[in-house]
């Protein structure tokens, strides 16, 4: 079954600093992977998704995110982060064999400090 | 643009009570699920429809039930409630199984 790791619970990090968000999934056959973000007692939003095409993949916010099939990676990167950006952060996969319901992480809080 | 609605917003329900969640998903889209986040949780699948039909079903409580309606709004329905029960549910809809997925900003519910 598909599983996603999200290694980092906490993200600390000084604003205008860059960050990245690391997530690693279990199979590489065809999946599309998506990074939510998550503000306290708010909905989740799609930040970016890689479906297919360039593994360069950019979103919303400044955000972007690479496709590293051989690593069974995609990992989340802002060159320079702001305070408004302090959130929860969940990596989900989804494929046909887990009838494309999403999978998701345990969740990365990152925290801008000024 | 349309987006996923969810309701009520919040829910505050009693032990051994029954809630209903209802979601109507955005128009054209006929793959609706439901998760379910606990506190400091990630979201968590608990069951799908595509089409009106029961298209997956996660780690449901068999006091859970969900149907799809013909207006492909759909419904979560809870019974016998208990304490662990109180998260926030999401639903979420896409066209096709294997679209992109938009998330409303669910139904907190508290169960006392």
């Amino acid at each position: 079954a598909q599983s996603v790791t999200q290694l980092d619970s906490q993200v600390p990090v000084f604003e205008e600093a860059p960050v990245e968000l690391r997530c690693n999934y279990s199979s590489s056959v065809s999946v599309y992977l998506f990074w939510y973000v998550q503000y306290p007692n708010q909905g989740l939003q799609l930040l970016l998704k890689y479906l297919s095409g360039s593994t360069l993949v950019k979103g919303i916010n400044g955000f972007e995110a690479e496709f590293n099939k051989s690593q069974t990676s995609f990992h989340l990167r802002k060159p320079s982060v702001h305070i408004s950006d302090t959130a929860e952060y969940f990596c989900a996969v989804s494929d046909r064999d887990s009838s494309y319901k999403l999978i998701f992480g345990s969740g990365t809080r990152l925290l801008v400090r000024p | 643009a349309a987006g996923v609605i969810q309701s009520p917003r919040h829910l505050i329900k009693e032990k051994r009570e029954t809630a209903t969640l209802k979601c109507y998903p955005i128009p054209r889209h006929d793959t609706v699920y439901w998760y379910q986040q606990g506190p400091g949780q990630d979201p968590q699948f608990l069951i799908s429809f595509y089409e009106k039909m029961q298209s997956d079903k996660g780690s449901i409580p068999d006091r859970f039930s969900a149907q799809q309606f013909s207006d492909y709004h759909s419904e979560l329905n809870m019974s016998s409630l208990e304490l662990g029960d109180s998260a926030l549910y999401f639903c979420a809809s896409s066209f096709d199984t294997h679209t992109e997925a938009f998330f409303g900003q669910g139904t907190r519910l508290t169960v006392v």
